[in-house]
């Protein structure tokens, strides 16, 4: 079993529709969570970064942790298809690790207008 | 502007040859990584460095070497023993552990 998983997709939808997207993992000691955002031959560029459990927004994107249930999400709102990418989940338990994040597969979304 | 620069963009290798991956980095980041992208597999980390003159493997590092000799500079040298070395590379730094990622915009080689 991998340390994360995350939906490959591909997730299609249409312009203004809200999108989900989830991690779930295995490892307790992860507190660090992050969403990446990657569009085709790119590298990829932190969207959101959180600290613990909780809730983080930013514009339309919120990111949600529930340590408990051990999943992430990532809540896009009125996609655009500008939106249109991979996006990878990340976390890391910290120090000892060697700050080492572990990637979720990625999960390619298309907004289609 | 501080980033992460990768050259080359694309690299094309022969059977048997080596060849390196340049990484540079003006961020004044302690830490830096490399992870191999292939479709449907996500990101695999080749080899990481937290200060200079310190790397530690990563899950896939055979067929890889690495140098950190600068605290910018962080090149991969992919050998001929590494079988199957046709993907995206992927070099990034951090501030420190727990902290996200800058990525550089990644170099494709492929085996000709």
């Amino acid at each position: 079993q991998k340390e994360v998983e995350q939906d490959p997709g591909p997730l299609s939808v249409p312009e203004g529709a809200i999108v989900s997207l989830n991690c779930t993992y295995s490892n307790s000691a992860f507190q660090y969570f992050m969403w990446y955002r990657q569009y085709s031959r790119k590298g990829p560029e932190l969207l959101m970064y959180t600290y613990s459990s909780g809730n983080k927004e930013d514009g339309r994107f919120t990111a949600q942790v529930d340590k408990s249930s051990k999943y992430i999400s990532l809540f896009i709102r009125d996609s655009q298809p500008s939106d249109s990418a991979t996006y990878l989940c990340a976390m890391s338990a910290g120090a000892g690790q060697g700050g080492k994040l572990i990637f979720g597969q990625g999960t390619e979304l298309s907004v289609k207008p | 502007d501080g980033g992460i620069t990768q050259s080359p963009k694309y690299l094309f290798r022969k059977e048997g040859q080596n060849v390196t991956l340049s990484c540079e980095q003006n961020l004044n980041h302690d830490a830096m990584y490399w992870y191999r992208q292939d479709p449907g597999q996500g990101l695999r980390l080749i080899y990481y460095s937290q200060i200079v003159n310190d790397f530690q493997k990563g899950d896939i590092a055979e067929g890889y070497s690495v140098s950190r000799e600068k605290k910018e500079s962080f090149p991969l040298t992919v050998t001929s023993a590494q079988k199957n070395p046709t993907a995206f590379y992927l070099c990034a730094s951090s501030i420190g552990l727990g902290y996200g990622y800058t990525f550089g915009s990644g170099t494709r080689l492929t085996v000709v």
